[in-house]
């Protein structure tokens, strides 16, 4: 099963900053079968990037996906109010699927 | 519109079984991959099961394996996870969820049912 660890575990930052998330695979993630999602309280989540770097339909382009291998970035260029939220990895290039333990981006 | 809609949800005892249901509307239900993923109260996010398109595959986390079991009927628009053997561990809101076109990654969920395995 491949491990993945976020860090940090909490980003307090204020509207208009810079974002800077990152997701470490215990072994190389296939293809780089990454993927990232927000979730806010009480919400589901919500698909942003898949294949490490590529957006999801609707998403704006503040939100930015990096890394291959075992490295992965999430970077949000500009924080928006909407951006305060919990951010997830995934890893689904082999079974089982796992996430990471998420990053709490906070208003600062 | 994609609609994603689980059912099935409730307060279970310790060895007990549920059956949690799916209704997709909005898209071509048998061209995706479907999961169900769960997040245990204040945690973060546990992949459960996938099923291919035609249901001639699947995926269970350990934790699951030989207890539940993922289920289609592409016919109906529905997706299904039989629980058995509940346990307190698996106390979550279970979350439907479909796969991209010719991709296992998640791109649309549902709003989830909670499961409360207690006695």
């Amino acid at each position: 099963e491949i491990v993945l660890t976020q860090s940090p575990g909490t980003l307090s930052l204020s509207p208009g900053e810079r974002a800077t998330l990152s997701c470490r695979a215990s072994q190389s993630v296939s293809s780089s079968y990454l993927a990232w999602y927000q979730q806010k309280p009480g919400q589901a989540p919500r698909f942003l990037i898949y294949g490490a770097s590529s957006r999801a339909t609707g998403i704006p382009d503040r939100f930015s996906g990096s890394g291959s291998g075992t490295d992965f970035t999430l970077t949000i260029s500009r924080l928006e109010p909407e951006d305060f939220a919990v951010y997830y990895c995934q890893q689904y290039g082999s079974s089982p699927q796992t996430f990471g333990q998420g990053t709490k981006v906070e208003i600062k | 519109e994609v609609q994603l809609v689980e059912s099935g949800g409730g307060l279970v005892q310790p060895g007990g079984s549920l059956r949690l249901s799916c209704a997709a509307s909005g898209f071509t239900f048998s061209s995706y991959w479907m999961s169900w993923v769960r997040q245990a109260p204040g945690k973060g996010l546990e992949w459960v099961a996938n099923i291919k398109q035609d249901g001639s595959e699947k995926s269970y986390v350990d934790s699951v394996k030989g207890r539940f079991t993922i289920s289609r009927d592409n016919a109906k628009n529905s997706l299904c996870l039989q629980m058995n053997s509940l346990r307190a561990e698996d106390t979550a809101v279970y979350y439907c969820a479909r796969g991209g076109l010719g991709s296992t990654v998640t791109t649309r969920w549902g709003q989830g049912t909670l499961v409360t395995v207690s006695s």
